[in-house]
């Protein structure tokens, strides 16, 4: 069945790059998401890629794909102590009615 | 900017009772989620609604559960009969297209099966 996978916590210093990996099984994405859960919040939608694109930038964040290795990573330029947070990978499968399936979240620490 | 508002925050409730979960959906939008998060564990769908009618299921969605849009605003989660595995953080989405990149998520009911 579908799976992401995603490790589970990164630390870095502020000011630095963050860097949060995700692999994903199935073929069929059609989209691939980020969402950040701040504590006590709901899930926030950060950005997305369709699924035949390779990369996509948005202010202080890029993301990657590589569909042939099905790897997403989000990069966070000069990470702030705001971006500590969960961060989940999620996709969208063909065929469905939009719903989505999450990895377990990379828990982001930024020290300051 | 426009939000999805889930109550309660937090509900405890005995195991075999009945809890209802309350979401009230963007105004405009169309399509209606349920999802919930175990603690530790993956945030995991369980349910579609759309056009009044359910358009999708997971297999955690079982006899134990139904949606309901009962008065064109609110999206209820019924739980018939709580167990502890129950337990875990709901979040209600809701979207205008049946694209996930428009969905817009509640801040979540936590319940707590004792």
């Amino acid at each position: 069945g579908e799976d992401v996978e995603q490790s589970l916590f990164l630390s870095v210093r502020e000011g630095d790059s963050s860097v949060i990996n995700c692999t994903y099984t199935d073929s069929s994405s059609t989209y691939l998401y980020w969402y950040k859960q701040e504590p006590g919040a709901g899930l926030q939608l950060l950005t997305y890629i369709f699924s035949n694109m390779d990369m996509k930038q948005d202010q202080r964040l890029t993301v990657l794909l590589n569909k042939k290795d099905k790897h997403l990573s989000l990069r966070i330029a000069d990470t702030q102590t705001g971006d500590s947070a969960i961060y989940f990978c999620a996709e969208s499968i063909e065929g469905s009615q939009g719903n989505l399936i999450f990895g377990k979240g990379t828990k982001l620490s930024v020290k300051p | 900017e426009p939000e999805v508002t889930q109550t309660p925050s937090h509900q405890v409730t005995q195991m075999g009772q009945e809890v209802i979960l309350r979401c009230v959906p963007i105004s405009n939008h169309l399509y209606f989620y349920w999802y919930r998060q175990i603690l530790g564990q993956k945030v995991e769908f369980l349910v579609s609604f759309y056009n009044n009618e359910i358009s999708e299921k997971s297999e955690i969605f079982d006899d134990q559960f139904s949606v309901e849009r009962p008065d064109g605003s609110n999206f209820t989660l019924k739980i018939r009969s709580t167990k502890l595995e129950d337990s875990a953080m709901y979040f209600c989405a809701s979207s205008p297209t049946y694209q996930a990149y428009g969905y817009t998520f509640g801040s979540g009911t936590r319940l707590t099966v004792v």
